[in-house]
């Protein structure tokens, strides 16, 4: 088996102030997804790489960077943090070609 | 694009009572099917994989029900117990499957 490691678990950041997020799972899978969950919406996906140095915009990537700088790893950056967007936020992973993914513990985001 | 709704978003039952949540989709192409769990504090756990050549998915405690003609996917918790009480969330495969379209959740609190 696996796992995937979120750092950190709790983050608290200030309006404005730019906030990295980290990922590391070793699966060895390929595929790797930000989701954002917030209470009663679900989760909505940021971004998601196919591979190392590949990138792909989900459906809430306005406000945030992502960076996959190697296979087992991948960040997420709020470029400007605000109060609005104060959730839990989730990395996955999932083997090439198959959409079962598996979810980290999460990274709970609080802007003062 | 695909869209999924989740319903009902909160549901109270008593221990040896049925739980019965449904998602309903769009995309008529979809050929598989999550459920998620999701304890209190907890990151997400797959419940179930479900294809679409099967109707009727048996779990322990739990059936899922895929009704192809309606595009309507069912979790079924029978008996449910304490242990039962989470977030239950469905997952549709996003066109072109490389990420999954996620329902607002159901949170299920099962009393003794």
């Amino acid at each position: 088996g696996g796992i995937i490691t979120q750092t950190p678990k709790f983050l608290i950041g200030q309006e404005g102030q730019k906030l990295t997020l980290k990922c590391q799972q070793n699966f060895n899978h390929d595929t790797m997804y930000w989701y954002r969950q917030d209470s009663g919406k679900g989760l909505r996906l940021i971004y998601y790489s196919i591979t190392e140095n590949d990138l792909q915009k989900g459906d809430l990537s306005e406000g945030y960077d992502a960076s996959r700088e190697k296979k087992s790893s991948f960040s997420l950056t709020v470029t400007s943090a605000q109060k609005n967007e104060m959730a839990v936020f989730l990395c996955a992973s999932s083997m090439r070609g198959e959409a079962e993914q598996f979810f980290g513990p999460g990274t709970r985001l609080t802007v003062l | 694009g695909e869209q999924v709704e989740q319903r009902p978003p909160h549901l109270s039952v008593r221990e040896g009572d049925s739980a019965f949540i449904t998602c309903t989709y769009t995309d008529p192409n979809s050929y598989y099917f999550f459920w998620y769990k999701q304890e209190p504090g907890a990151s997400l756990q797959l419940l179930m994989k479900v294809f679409s050549s099967t109707e009727i998915n048996e779990g322990q405690g739990f059936t899922v029900l895929l009704n192809k003609k309606d595009k309507r996917l069912s979790l079924n918790l029978t008996a449910a117990h304490p242990g039962d009480s989470a977030a239950y969330f469905c997952a549709v495969p996003r066109g072109g499957g490389r990420a999954l379209i996620f329902g607002t959740g159901t949170t299920v609190s099962v009393s003794p």
